[in-house]
């Protein structure tokens, strides 16, 4: 049961470039999220989804697109990277029903520089 | 509006000794509360929740968290530190609004 899966680990970029950070689920949940992490602020909700099709913004979504297709893909697009975008994002899930009962289970992290 | 203060950014305690990890909630409504430890490079991994069942929460490696309403508080206690539990901890409060809020949380050094 591989759980939550992110791709890369590790990514340099440099400043305005584009990439795509990889996040896959397969526990069949509907609730999918993207946070980045900074030292001293905890995370921060980037972009959610409810379900496929359906997706709003967090705290912090202003350089970052998301769309969800499928169940199971909930991709993070970086449209022009910043060194303020320098971070690790987590891509976290959870059932949406009942959701906000059940935790959610976290990726091991995508620890992007940007120079 | 739902938010989360963690009380200390940084606590230490010499191994042996009692732990305590201080978080306070603002909800709105009902909340369920979480504990995530981080352990360093590594991604987050859930201790315990509460959701409107006990008051007194046990969760995994020895944790325990009581939550007082009147106090609105959530703290995270463990008898004994061992220093594997060396680590970043986040409280986390949920209600309705699809969103998980996070606190800032609190590094725990375990001294030997």
């Amino acid at each position: 049961n591989a759980g939550v899966t992110q791709t890369p680990k590790f990514q340099v970029l440099k400043t305005g470039q584009s990439m795509t950070l990889q996040c896959a689920q397969d526990m069949n949940h509907e609730y999918m999220s993207w946070y980045r992490q900074d030292p001293g602020m905890g995370l921060r909700l980037i972009h959610y989804s409810v379900g496929a099709g359906i997706t709003d913004q967090g705290e912090v979504p202003n350089g970052y697109n998301v769309s969800r297709s499928t169940t199971e893909d909930f991709p993070l697009r970086l449209l022009s990277a910043a060194p303020s975008q320098t971070s690790v994002y987590f891509c976290a899930s959870t059932p949406s029903r009942g959701w906000y009962n059940s935790p959610l289970h976290f990726g091991n992290g995508t620890r992007l520089t940007v120079t | 509006a739902q938010s989360v203060t963690q009380l200390d950014s940084h606590v230490s305690v010499s191994e042996g000794t009692p732990v305590l990890l201080r978080c306070n909630y603002s909800s709105s409504y009902s909340p369920s509360l979480f504990w995530y430890v981080q352990h360093p490079n590594k991604g987050l991994q859930l201790l315990l929740k509460y959701t409107s069942a006990a008051t007194l929460v046990k969760g995994i490696n020895g944790f325990e968290a009581e939550f007082k309403k009147s106090e609105t508080s959530f703290h995270l206690t463990k008898p004994s530190a061992h220093m594997s539990d060396a680590a970043e901890y986040f409280c986390v409060v949920s209600s309705t609004g699809n969103q998980f809020y996070f606190g800032t949380g609190t590094s725990l050094t375990v001294i030997p």
